[in-house]
């Protein structure tokens, strides 16, 4: 079974700094989507970016970028530039491709809740 | 605006109800999703459905049932409401189950 683990409940940045939060998963499978969802206090998921296994290359989205390290199971999200509007829950998820029961269904971290001071 | 309406926004009930949650995917999305959210699970999913048919079921009671009309919308009913069902309930939607989702805004359930 596929877990996911953010291993930072809270953080805080300044705002105009840079912030990297952590997520690590464990899967056997090597066809798979990982996902960075957001959410703030109007619990409103929001998507924030995607990265496909099958690609090297890091996504990147505006201000938001990944660090995908697919040996070491590690998908990593960077918020560059932080703003007030960046305060919300952020959720590391994954996707499986590989066709059965689990296909497209989300599996989430726990979250990790990003504060933005000014 | 991800596209994906719910309804009711919020809804309070006593322990013992049963309550109907509705969902309407962006259009063009055959893939319906529903998720849990509570303090103690965190989210979790709960059943997919693709283009009509059941295609996954999660962590989902038996007291919880959910379908998909011809018209693409879905329902998710709850029975025999317990205090621990209390939770926010979303519904996603994507093109296929291969593909990115995206999200309604949530039923906020409070069983009482």
């Amino acid at each position: 079974a596929q877990t996911v683990t953010q291993s930072q409940p809270e953080m805080s940045v300044q705002e105009a700094e840079t912030v990297t939060l952590s997520c690590t998963y464990d899967t056997s499978e090597n066809n798979y989507y990982l996902f960075w969802y957001k959410q703030p206090p109007s619990r409103q998921m929001i998507l924030v970016i995607r990265q496909e296994a099958y690609k090297q290359q890091n996504a990147t989205e505006n201000r938001f970028s990944v660090n995908f390290q697919k040996a070491a199971k590690s998908f990593s999200l960077k918020i560059s530039d932080s703003q007030l509007g960046d305060t919300a829950m952020y959720f590391c998820a994954f996707m499986t491709l590989a066709y059965g029961g689990s296909q497209g269904n989300l599996i989430f971290g726990k979250g990790t809740k990003l504060s933005v001071k000014p | 605006d991800s596209g994906v309406t719910q309804t009711p926004k919020h809804l309070i009930t006593a322990t013992g109800q049963r309550v109907t949650l509705r969902c309407s995917p962006r259009s063009g999305d055959l893939s319906v999703y529903w998720y849990q959210q509570s303090l103690d699970q965190g989210l979790q999913f709960l059943i997919q459905y693709y283009n009509g048919e059941e295609r996954a079921k999660g962590n989902i009671l038996e007291r919880f049932s959910a379908q998909q009309f011809p018209d693409l919308h879905s329902e998710l009913n709850l029975s025999s409401l317990e205090l621990g069902d209390s939770a926010l309930y979303f519904c996603a939607s994507s093109v296929e189950p291969r593909e990115t989702q995206y999200f309604g805004p949530g039923t906020r359930l409070l069983v009482l």
